[in-house]
């Protein structure tokens, strides 16, 4: 089977950097997807790795570390508006999509 | 270029209905997609279908059943609606990526919001 782990709420300041740790124990491993939902909404893409190491992308970066079955996800420079949920995701067995419970992340002026 | 659109946005049904949710995409992929998210949860995959013609089950099919009526249109149907099946329902689709870099995005439709009473 799939699992993932993630912390439930983070709150951080605006203009400072938080880190979202994931980690999952996954067969058929591909690679580690991040995904954002504000209240409300639908999930939108932020960022896949496949291999080792950090993908940035703007503000957002995102780490992977095949070995440990671990990822984060780095969001710098906060804004009120970052303020969801966000979800890592394992894709494995070439197309299909796990989702770990998400962490609400709540950015105070 | 609409993306992925979804039908209807709110339904409300009895226990015992059964109802058919809509899910079409216009970005030519070849996979498909149905989650359900649960009040402060995370999604789990319903069904999904990784080409025309072709379904399988996900975490949670009991109750569900999809089909893949053409490469743009995936549907999910719940035959006889119970209160546990009450959700938002998501469907997205899916490319490799491009350019010769594999992202695996999922782009989502907006969702149905079912009640079942």
């Amino acid at each position: 089977g799939q699992s993932l782990e993630q912390p439930s709420e983070v709150t951080a300041v605006e203009g400072a950097i938080v880190q979202i740790n994931c980690t999952y124990q996954t067969s058929g491993f591909y690679g580690l997807s991040w995904y954002q939902q504000h209240d409300g909404g639908a999930p939108t893409f932020l960022s896949y790795n496949a291999l080792d190491g950090l993908e940035e992308t703007g503000r957002f970066s995102s780490f992977l570390s095949r070995s440990d079955s671990y990822g984060y996800l780095l969001l710098q420079e906060l804004q009120m508006k970052d303020s969801a949920s966000y979800f890592c995701a394992v894709v494995y067995n070439f197309n299909k999509f796990y989702f770990g419970s998400g962490t609400k992340l709540n950015v105070k002026p | 270029n609409a993306g992925v659109t979804q039908t209807p946005k709110f339904q409300v049904l009895k226990t015992g209905q059964s109802m058919t949710l809509q899910c079409a995409q216009d970005m030519n992929h070849n996979s498909m997609y149905w989650y359900r998210q649960d009040p402060g949860m995370g999604l789990r995959l319903i069904y999904y279908s990784a080409s025309e013609g072709t379904t399988d089950k996900g975490e949670v099919p009991n109750g569900y059943n999809v089909s893949r009526l053409n490469k743009r249109e995936f549907s999910l149907r719940l035959e006889s609606a119970a209160p546990s099946q009450t959700s938002v329902y998501f469907c997205a689709s899916s490319s490799p990526g491009t350019s010769g870099k594999q992202t695996y995005e999922q782009y989502f439709g907006p969702g149905t919001r079912l009640t079942v009473t």
